[in-house]
């Protein structure tokens, strides 16, 4: 079935990094972009990033433009986010997003989430 | 950046009575190629967000019709008919229109 994993997540220091990955499988991976979407501990989702289907195009919010960077292999169906110079406030569970750019152009289908915790 | 406001934060309703959520943009999601980029997304307790409504007013697939949106422009709603125990958790409206995207804070909706 249609499925996005996403992994990567665990403890880092502040000014740390770490890559998470976003496994697809199920479907034509390349046809779809993809978001990450971040939820910081018992609070709200905050949209991260956006990578077009192709990489031609990817998109940040500010707070993490110049630190983060999205990019994907279509080869290995996988959607990547680099994250440098972390900060205590990146803490969050960070979900994978397809975007649905044929019909409804929404967040269709979603990962479980992996867990970054920023930890001096 | 456009900013969402939902209200109320939380809601407890009875089952079988209906319940609505409004959501607020400080921008128009109104494109000029005549779509709303309104989306509403519910989240239960330690699941993922799933995708309930798209274009204001359209369910996804699968999306039981006690759900409803209306709106235009800036105002946005979301209404739940004979709300039921497993539509227990927090809802988000997000708007697709500006880049960043953004969501409300989230409307927590619990059973009586």
């Amino acid at each position: 079935q249609e499925q996005l994993v996403e992994s990567g997540g665990g403890v880092v220091r502040p000014g740390g990094s770490l890559r998470l990955s976003c496994a697809a499988s199920g479907f034509s991976f390349s046809d779809y972009g993809i978001h990450w979407v971040r939820q910081a501990p018992g609070k709200g989702l905050q949209w991260v990033a956006f990578i077009r289907y192709d990489g031609s195009h990817k998109y940040y919010i500010d707070s993490v433009k110049g630190r983060f960077t999205i990019s994907r292999d279509n080869s290995q169906n996988t959607v990547y986010l680099q994250m440098n110079s972390l900060r205590a406030e990146d803490t969050a569970v960070y979900y994978c997003a397809r975007e649905d750019t044929a019909l409804t152009d929404a967040f269709d289908l979603w990962g479980q989430g992996t867990m970054v915790i920023l930890s001096s | 950046d456009a900013v969402m406001t939902q209200t109320p934060l939380s809601l407890s309703v009875t089952p079988g009575q209906s319940a609505s959520i409004s959501c607020k943009s400080s921008r128009s999601l109104l494109h000029t190629d005549g779509r709303t980029y309104l989306y509403w997304y519910l989240q239960r307790t330690g699941q993922s967000p799933q995708l309930l409504i798209y274009d204001v007013s359209r369910r996804f697939s699968g999306v039981p019709d006690r759900f409803s949106g209306s709106g235009s422009g800036t105002d946005f709603t979301l209404k739940i008919s004979r709300v039921e125990a497993e539509d227990v958790g927090v809802y988000y409206c997000m708007q697709g229109r500006h880049i960043p995207l953004t969501f409300g804070g989230g409307t927590k909706v619990e059973i009586k």
